[in-house]
């Protein structure tokens, strides 16, 4: 149980173009999800926090306009990448929390298998 | 201030060592602390969360927490080349987000 699917595994694109990234739990309803962004041997930065049905909130220094996040569904957030440029090339991973895990702290985050990002 | 500090290494250790990573971290009312693998290309895998003071062993590893000190480390016994890998420390902070270490790279040599 409790798999997080990303989709695509990988994508390459042109400068300019608009990338979205698929989060899914398959097993699980989330109400949670994180994204994240890791950089060549460097760890992962927390983006943003995508919560159902509201809007996500965002870390210092990540520009909201520019990438999207968008939970439409318990099992499902989106990342847009908005005009996407070279410096925008990374490994982005989503993370979900299960919404039946309640309040207690004792409860970890689920990772989807990450996508690569490379901007031409 | 960083939230997850670690040691980058690389920290290398013989097949058969004991390997020891040392993690801190700044929000003291930090209550819950996880151990990540996570091998080149791909996403971490959780391998051991920790919650109390003191050790949690499960197989040849043991994390240990001191909230006092705020301080979590791994040990993993009998190192096999396998365990060689970068491992991230990750602390969950009151609002359930999740902040990680930059890491510590294992090399188990042979």
């Amino acid at each position: 149980g409790a798999v997080v699917s990303q989709h695509p595994s990988r994508v390459i694109c042109k400068s300019g173009t608009s990338v979205k990234i698929e989060c899914r739990s398959l097993d699980f309803q989330a109400t949670t999800m994180f994204w994240y962004r890791q950089f060549p041997k460097q760890s992962l930065m927390l983006m943003a926090t995508s919560n159902e049905g509201s809007k996500a909130t965002y870390e210092q220094g990540v520009e909201k306009d520019k990438f999207l996040i968008n939970h439409a569904s318990l099992t499902l957030s989106t990342l847009t990448v908005t005009s996407a440029h070279p410096e925008d090339s990374s490994f982005y991973i989503c993370s979900a929390r299960d919404r039946l895990a309640g309040i207690s702290s004792y409860n970890e985050q689920f990772f989807g298998p990450g996508t690569r990002l490379t901007v031409l | 201030q960083k939230e997850v500090e670690q040691n980058s290494g690389p920290l290398s250790v013989p097949e058969g060592a004991i390997a020891s990573l040392n993690c801190t971290y700044s929000d003291r009312v930090s209550q819950s602390f996880f151990w990540y693998r996570q091998y080149s290309g791909k996403s971490p895998e959780l391998i051991m969360s920790i919650y109390s003071n003191g050790d949690k062993e499960d197989g040849r590893f043991t994390a240990q927490l001191n909230k006092a000190s705020q301080y979590v480390s791994l040990l993993i016994r009998d190192s096999q080349p396998s365990d060689s890998a970068t491992y991230l420390c990750a602390v969950k902070n009151r609002g359930n987000q999740f902040y990680f270490g930059t890491g510590t790279s294992l090399t188990v040599i042979p």
